[in-house]
């Protein structure tokens, strides 16, 4: 059985701060896919990243970042400098070869001005 | 282009009604799933239709609920008779490519929030 949890319920940040969103995931699979969904108060899920089993390269893409972990099982998700429109849930899931994803609970992100 | 559109975006019913759910999936996406989220849960997988063939139902919680796909490009999921730990947001989500893999991204709708009383 595939099971993502994000720990965190909710955070809040001040803005300009930066904020590590917590994902550990278990799975028997040697293949599997791992991913980070934003859903903003519009409601749609918003890609931001996919990452495979075999690329344990961290990822940068403007203020964001991911640190995949296979040794503990952890893909992490990091916001530099945050702003304001970051505010959102942030999902993190988890699949093997078709797009039947394990979902987390998700992470409240609130940033204030 | 237009995403994956769903309708109604809200729909509040009492206990025991019937309510039909619409998915429009991107154009030219074989792959179209659906999941939901109760209050308070994870987002969990529905079923996966691959143009009109449903591929993997494995999540669709019992038998009052009813997914369709006729002619591989609108779904529909109807519930009846709705109960009330049917509340939650349903999602609706279309893919490019061959079902057996990643070949595509995932598109999700907006959802359709549905609350039973």
């Amino acid at each position: 059985a595939q099971k993502v949890t994000q720990a965190q319920t909710e955070i809040s940040v001040v803005e300009k701060e930066d904020v590590t969103l917590d994902c550990v995931y278990e799975t028997r699979d040697t293949t599997y896919y791992l991913f980070w969904y934003k859903q903003p108060p519009s409601g749609e899920l918003v890609f931001l990243i996919r990452r495979n089993s075999f690329d344990e390269q961290n990822e940068i893409s403007g203020r964001y970042s991911w640190n995949f972990q296979k040794s503990t099982s952890s893909f992490n998700f990091t916001i530099t400098a945050s702003q304001v429109v970051d505010s959102a849930v942030y999902f993190c899931a988890l699949c093997r070869s078709n797009y039947k994803l394990t979902f987390g609970k998700g992470t409240l992100l609130t940033v204030n001005p | 282009e237009a995403g994956v559109t769903q309708f109604p975006s809200h729909s509040v019913i009492e206990k025991g009604q019937t309510v039909t759910l619409r998915c429009d999936p991107i154009s030219g996406h074989d792959n179209l799933y659906w999941y939901r989220r109760v209050m308070g849960k994870e987002i969990k997988f529905l079923l996966h239709f691959v143009k009109e063939s449903k591929q993997d139902e494995s999540g669709m919680p019992n038998n009052r609920f009813l997914a369709e796909r006729t002619g591989g490009t609108y779904s529909t999921l109807k519930v009846q008779p709705a109960e009330l730990e049917d509340s939650g947001v349903y999602f609706c989500a279309s893919s490019q490519g061959d079902y057996r893999g990643l070949t595509g991204e995932l598109f999700f709708g907006e959802g359709s929030r549905l609350t039973v009383l």
